[in-house]
């Protein structure tokens, strides 16, 4: 039982270049999250999703897109990075009574 | 807008003695508030999880109560070890919105 695991753990990239990071879960947890973690401010909700096919917006969702084609795995996208998504991206999922399960992080620094 | 601030970033103990960290909150009224322990470079791990019709929920070495009239929660970590140290978060949560503190920074001395 792997839990969350997250790919990659760290990447770097140049303003305007596009990734995509990859959650997957084997929990079969219907609920998953993307957060951010910047210095001095708590986690942050990018976009999160309720089951298989359904994502919605979170507290911060500009400049990111998400996908849940598969229950057990979640991605986010970064179309175009700019230097003020540098942060530390974390996944997690959720059980029925709601203790959420997180990732080891992914660390992206945008040049 | 929605505000959480937790007491002090960083609070220094003795080995021994009770720790208690405090999560405030302004403008929300949260189904439940949940508490989290964060080490360096990993993600957080869930500790305990009160719901606002409850007062006081109990683990082990652990205790967390919630006032929402003070909209406030208090953590304590009884007969603390330096294994504690670590950073808490305590998250506020009602439906799908989820809200968490900067966190503070426990280290606890030998």
């Amino acid at each position: 039982n792997a839990g969350v695991t997250q790919t990659p753990k760290f990447r770097v990239l140049k303003t305007g270049q596009s990734m995509t990071l990859l959650c997957a879960q084997d929990m079969n947890h219907e609920y998953m999250y993307w957060y951010r973690q910047d210095p001095g401010m708590g986690l942050r909700l990018i976009h999160y999703s309720v089951g298989e096919g359904t994502t919605a917006k979170g507290e911060v969702p500009d400049g990111y897109n998400v996908s849940r084609l598969k229950k057990q795995n979640f991605l986010l996208g970064l179309e175009s990075a700019a230097p003020s998504q540098t942060s530390v991206y974390f996944c997690a999922s959720m059980d029925a009574k709601e203790t959420q399960y997180f990732g080891p992080g992914t660390r992206l620094l945008v040049l | 807008s929605q505000k959480i601030e937790q007491n002090s970033e960083a609070l220094n103990i003795q080995e021994g003695k009770t720790a208690t960290l405090t999560c405030n909150y302004t403008n929300y009224s949260p189904a439940y508030l949940q508490w989290y322990r964060q080490d360096p470079g990993r993600g957080p791990v869930f500790l305990l999880l009160i719901r606002e019709n409850e007062k006081e929920k109990r683990k082990e070495r652990l205790k967390v109560t919630f006032d929402t009239t003070l909209k406030q929660s208090l953590f304590h970590i009884t007969a603390s070890q330096p294994a504690d140290s670590a950073t808490y978060l305590c998250a506020l949560a009602r439906g799908n919105d989820m809200r968490f503190g900067a966190g503070t920074r426990l280290t606890v001395k030998p």
